[in-house]
């Protein structure tokens, strides 16, 4: 089935600090992909969709030069939170789209990136 | 926001019960998801069912979809301890890969 890597699982940082967060789909290609954060005991929240050779696109809220997101292959997306504080200390997951043969309305999840800053 | 609303927001049943889980939305949809997840983990996929489907069954689970009334339901029957956990809805818009996620409920199973 597909497969969706996260990288690491968890990261414990300083404040101010910069952490990049990578999502990789191992056996099959994505175009789109997809970052939410999720505080303690609440939902997913979706923060942007990454797309393939071009800018991602921020859900309301979300500064974009705060988390910034590069999707250079289609099977790689990165999130980096820049200038990381405490109150970015969340669960962040990824998800991806497939593209050609398993296109469909499934997104294949992450295992999530637990982030701690200090 | 655009979350939906799941409820209830926890529900204790024991080992052998049926559990029942509602998410409500409202703006229209292409299809709506539920999703399972353990504590602190990723998110598995348990059914998709379309906009134009009213019911659709993966061995324990049971789902409705009542689009009049821009409701869903999850129903696991004969439930386990191994399925505590939280419980997702998840829209997806009409004219968009985006998924909505609703608030969640929380299962706890009682061996």
């Amino acid at each position: 089935g597909a497969v969706v890597s996260q990288h690491p699982s968890w990261v414990i940082c300083k404040s101010g600090t910069s952490v990049k967060i990578e999502c990789r789909s191992l056996d099959f290609q994505a175009t789109t992909m997809f970052w939410y954060r999720q505080f303690p005991k609440q939902s997913l929240m979706l923060m942007a969709t990454s797309n393939e050779g071009s800018k991602a696109t921020y859900e309301q809220g979300v500064e974009k030069d705060k988390f910034l997101i590069n999707h250079a292959s289609l099977t790689l997306s990165t999130l980096t939170v820049t200038s990381a504080h405490p109150e970015d200390s969340s669960f962040y997951i990824c998800s991806a789209e497939a593209s050609g043969a398993l296109s469909g309305e499934t997104q294949y999840f992450g295992p999530g990136t637990r982030l701690l800053v200090l | 926001s655009q979350q939906g609303e799941e409820d209830p927001q926890a529900l204790s049943i024991q080992e052998g019960e049926n559990a029942t889980m509602n998410c409500s939305y409202k703006t229209s949809i292409n299809n709506l998801q539920w999703y399972r997840q353990n504590s602190g983990r990723g998110l598995v996929h348990l059914i998709l069912i379309r906009s134009n489907e009213r019911e659709k069954h993966s061995g324990r689970l049971r789902v409705t979809l009542d689009t009049s009334k821009k409701s869903s339901s999850l129903l696991i029957t004969a439930s386990r301890a191994a399925d505590t956990a939280s419980y997702f809805c998840a829209r997806r818009l009409d004219s968009s890969y985006k998924l909505i996620f609703g608030s969640g409920t929380r299962l706890l199973v009682r061996p």
